[in-house]
């Protein structure tokens, strides 16, 4: 099985602040890497997908880069609609998502 | 724009059988390019993958749970189900229906539905 490891579990950031989330699989997925964006009481949304590609309609705020064992998910100016958790999930061998990170206002 | 829904009974008792189906609505579950997925979340916790299937019914399952689980597609009916068998405690979550992508992520999925494994 492939184990994906988020960092950090949860942060207290700013509007405005420059925030970045990383994961890191248990062995290579080269880019089959995603990022869901998740509110509370409502169903994940898929921010990105293979790494860095941004989802139709996502703002472009939103970015992802990587490959092989570790990615990051940066949110360039943070909004208010952005406190929210945030999942990767490898897409290389079955499915399966790391565990979560957790963004809330500092 | 494809939609899903989510349906089935919101509390299961112990060693019983969890079954939930997903409408379809929007698009078919014949397209050769999609899977259909489950995922659950328990309360307070993460997503967990359970698995999917294709419009032909070939399934994969995370190995933890495919001696209880089994996914079906009803074309006919433009939908797909999942059955867990044996039920605990454990099992009580949100249950989500999504639609893959191969390797491209779940990019559509439904709203969720609660399922409590209580006697």
């Amino acid at each position: 099985d492939i184990q994906m490891t988020q960092s950090p579990s949860s942060l207290s950031a700013s509007v405005g602040d420059r925030v970045t989330i990383t994961c890191r699989a248990s062995q290579s997925i080269i880019t089959y890497l995603s990022w869901y964006q998740q509110k509370p009481g409502r169903a994940p949304k898929l921010l990105i997908y293979a790494a860095s590609s941004l989802q139709s309609g996502v703002p472009s705020r939103f970015s992802g880069s990587g490959s092989g064992t570790e990615f990051t998910l940066t949110i360039s100016s943070l909004q208010p609609e952005d406190f929210a958790s945030y999942y990767c999930q490898q897409t290389y061998r079955l499915l399966t998502f790391g565990g979560g990170t957790k963004v809330e206002i500092k | 724009q494809v939609q899903l829904q989510e349906s089935g009974p919101g509390l299961v008792k112990p060693s019983e059988t969890l079954s939930l189906t997903c409408t379809v609505s929007g698009g078919s579950v014949n397209s050769g390019s999609y899977y259909w997925s489950w995922i659950r979340q328990p309360p307070g916790k993460g997503l967990e993958w359970i698995g999917y299937i294709d419009n032909s019914g070939n399934t994969k399952c995370i190995p933890s749970l495919k001696s209880r689980v089994t996914i079906s597609v009803d074309t006919s009916k433009n939908e797909f189900s999942l059955k867990v068998r044996s039920v605990t405690a454990a099992d009580t979550a949100i249950y989500y229906c999504a639609r893959y992508f191969f390797y491209d992520g779940l990019d559509v999925w439904g709203q969720g539905t609660t399922v409590t494994v209580s006697s």
